[in-house]
């Protein structure tokens, strides 16, 4: 099984300021035939469903404010917020659908507002 | 805009079957290359995929929910099912239904607003 590692488990952010969430796979999630990462990032607010926001690893969805950034390769990734605003406070779970046999989901981590 | 709504009992007594349906709206669960999902979360918990299905029939599960998961599509009626038999006090959670991004990839677009099921007799 691909597990995935997420870290901080929780932060606090001031308003304005930038917050780092950081993704780890046990194995690479890189799939070499079309050089893409297999990791999307999503956002889940109390009492919602989590939200799409960056897919490929760094492929923004449509409609994701551009403050909302991902990078990384392999098997370590990253999701940043610049510019943090009070509407994103949430979990944020990264996930890899490299295996189809077993899509997994990062454990998640809190963001809140200093 | 595509949308998806679960539904099905709140409250299943262990050992029974959990069966949750989720409807298409907005668009036909036939159309495109996309696979329909099925994720849960217990209350406060993270995020655990289920499996999925293709409007041809083929499904790929979780192994570790694989003896006991069931999912089917009913293209009739654009919906797609899940049926999850002896459950436990562990199966509470809430049940998501999602639609991935098809040939865009299998990160998933669109989620349902969740339903909670209870195990409990």
């Amino acid at each position: 099984d691909i597990v995935m590692t997420q870290s901080p488990d929780s932060l606090a952010v001031s308003l304005g300021e930038r917050a780092t969430i950081n993704c780890k796979s046990n194995q690479s999630i890189l799939y070499s035939s079309n050089n893409k990462n297999y990791l999307a990032w999503y956002q889940q607010k109390p009492g919602q469903p989590p939200k799409l926001l960056i897919y490929w690893a760094s492929t923004r969805e449509s409609g994701v404010p551009d403050r909302f950034s991902g990078s990384g390769s392999g098997t370590d990734f990253t999701l940043t917020i610049s510019n943090l605003q009070a509407e994103d406070v949430a979990v944020y779970y990264c996930q890899q659908y490299y295996s189809t046999l077993l899509f997994t989901f990062g454990p998640g981590t809190r963001v809140d507002i200093k | 805009q595509v949308q998806l709504q679960e539904s099905g009992p709140g409250l299943v007594k262990p050992s029974q079957t959990l069966s949750l349906t989720c409807t298409v709206s907005g668009g036909s669960i036939s159309s495109g290359y996309y696979y329909w999902n099925w994720i849960r979360q217990p209350v406060g918990e993270a995020l655990e995929w289920i499996g999925r299905v293709h409007t041809s029939g083929s499904t790929d599960y979780n192994p570790s929910l694989k003896s006991r998961v069931t999912i089917s599509v009913d293209t009739s009626k654009n919906q797609f099912s899940l049926k999850l038999s002896s459950v436990t006090a562990a199966d509470t959670a809430v049940y998501y239904c999602a639609k991935d991004k098809g040939y865009g990839g299998r990160a998933l677009e669109i989620w349902g607003q969740g339903t909670l099921v209870t195990v409990s007799s």
